[in-house]
């Protein structure tokens, strides 16, 4: 089945270090790849997304290409701050005849920046 | 726009009792909602899928007498928590269906004394 595994947390940084968290995906359709953030103590926020191979997702200063030759969709930011600290969880969505909606999470990758 | 709420935000219940959590989309109507568990350091835990005017799907190893779901409209979708013990304390969070996204609730607090 579907599955999306991502880097091992925690993840420390200093201030406006460059950050990526890696997340690779096995997928039999055309899935649909996202980003999601979790402050602490929040529910889940999208962060960004991507829906075809080559697209690029960006906000808040963060970017992830979805890479299909590499089945990838990492997640890069250039200068992080202390308020990026959160749980990122890379996801993927199956946009295939039963498009349930349904989303398959990786395992989350905490993310600590140290003024 | 695309706002989903979640209520309560927290509770605390003895155990034995029931508890019933409510999710609303607030500006869309969705026909499908999800309900998923995370443990604390974890990552979501798909536990049902909530399809207005039909049974929810459930997600296997997931009771469903235990965790009953009715999705009564197509903007509020409500899982009770039957019979709730210590071991389903846990942090629930729900998300409507649009297009190809979902959207997240601010996530339940559940803990069971």
């Amino acid at each position: 089945g579907d599955s999306v595994t991502q880097m091992e947390g925690p993840v420390t940084l200093s201030e406006e270090a460059f950050l990526t968290i890696n997340c690779t995906y096995t997928a039999t359709g055309y899935p649909s790849l996202f980003w999601y953030v979790q402050y602490p103590g929040e529910g889940l926020q999208l962060l960004l997304k991507a829906t075809k191979a080559d697209d690029k997702g960006s906000n808040k200063g963060f970017e992830a290409t979805y890479r299909k030759e590499t089945t990838s969709f990492h997640l890069e930011k250039g200068s992080v701050q202390v308020s990026d600290s959160a749980v990122y969880f890379c996801a993927l969505s199956d946009r295939g005849s039963s498009n349930t909606g349904k989303l398959i999470f990786g395992q989350g990758t905490t993310l600590q920046v140290k003024p | 726009g695309a706002v989903v709420s979640q209520h309560p935000s927290w509770v605390i219940c003895k155990s034995g009792t029931s508890v019933k959590i409510e999710c609303r989309s607030l500006d869309f109507q969705a026909t499908t909602m999800f309900w998923y568990r995370q443990f604390p350091k974890q990552s979501l835990m798909l536990m049902a899928t909530s399809n207005e005017g039909s049974k929810a799907t459930y997600e296997q190893g997931v009771e469903k007498d235990k965790f009953l779901i009715n999705h009564a409209s197509l903007t509020l979708s409500t899982l009770t928590v039957t019979s709730a013990h210590p071991e389903d304390s846990s942090f629930y969070i729900c998300s409507a269906h649009q297009g190809y996204e979902q959207y997240f609730g601010p996530g339940t607090r559940l803990t069971v004394t």
